[in-house]
């Protein structure tokens, strides 16, 4: 079945440095692919999206690429901020009624 | 409303009680999923409704779980003689038809002891 694998964390940064977050996917289909975000203490939101081959998503500085030939979605930022301490989460879409797989999420903190 | 909204935020139980979680989608959104989120990992699914329908409950771990959403707006997941590894953070999303984005509630997380 689809699945999503994520790098492992946590990941701890420095105030203005370099993000990337590993994604890559199982899929059968063409699936839409997410990063969900969930800051401490509050709900999953969208970050972005990309819902085909070699779309970019991006939201406040973040940015993923589908990738269908390496079959990835890595999510990058070039300059980290404290505020974007959370744990990041990469899923994709499957089945008929779109159902969301998950990865197991990524913890970040960003250390002024 | 302006976002799902879940209650109770917090819960405990103790082993065996019955519990039962609200969610409350966004005004208007037809597809509604509930997913199961233990500690330290990531969301998994449970149910997907849409309208009043339940279309697929392949993820419900066991005939413990129930789910329902009788008038197609607020669903309700039951929970029956609760185990300690029912303890877990349940999320409910609703999504608008045509669009891919689901929209999640804060989450109600379950504690049995």
């Amino acid at each position: 079945g689809n699945s999503v694998t994520q790098m492992e964390g946590p990941v701890t940064l420095s105030e203005e440095a370099f993000l990337t977050i590993n994604c890559t996917y199982t899929a059968t289909g063409y699936p839409s692919l997410f990063w969900y975000v969930q800051y401490p203490g509050e709900g999953l939101q969208l970050l972005l999206k990309a819902t085909k081959a070699d779309d970019k998503g991006s939201n406040k500085g973040f940015e993923a690429t589908y990738r269908k030939e390496t079959t990835s979605f890595h999510l990058e930022k070039g300059s980290v901020q404290v505020s974007d301490s959370a744990v990041y989460f990469c899923a994709l879409t499957d089945g008929n009624n779109r159902k969301l797989i998950w990865g197991l999420g990524t913890s970040l903190a960003v250390n002024p | 409303g302006a976002g799902v909204s879940q209650s109770p935020r917090y819960k405990v139980a103790k082993r065996g009680q019955d519990v039962a979680l609200r969610c409350d989608p966004i005004s208007g959104h037809v597809s509604l999923f509930w997913y199961q989120q233990a500690l330290g990992q990531g969301p998994e699914f449970l149910t997907y409704f849409q309208n009043e329908a339940q279309l697929d409950k392949s993820g419900l771990p066991s005939d413990r779980f129930f789910a329902e959403r009788p008038e197609g707006s607020v669903s309700t997941l039951k929970i029956q003689r609760t185990q300690q590894e029912d303890s877990a953070v349940y999320l409910c999303a609703s999504r608008k038809t045509g669009e891919n984005i689901q929209y999640f509630g804060a989450g109600t997380r379950l504690s049995v002891l």
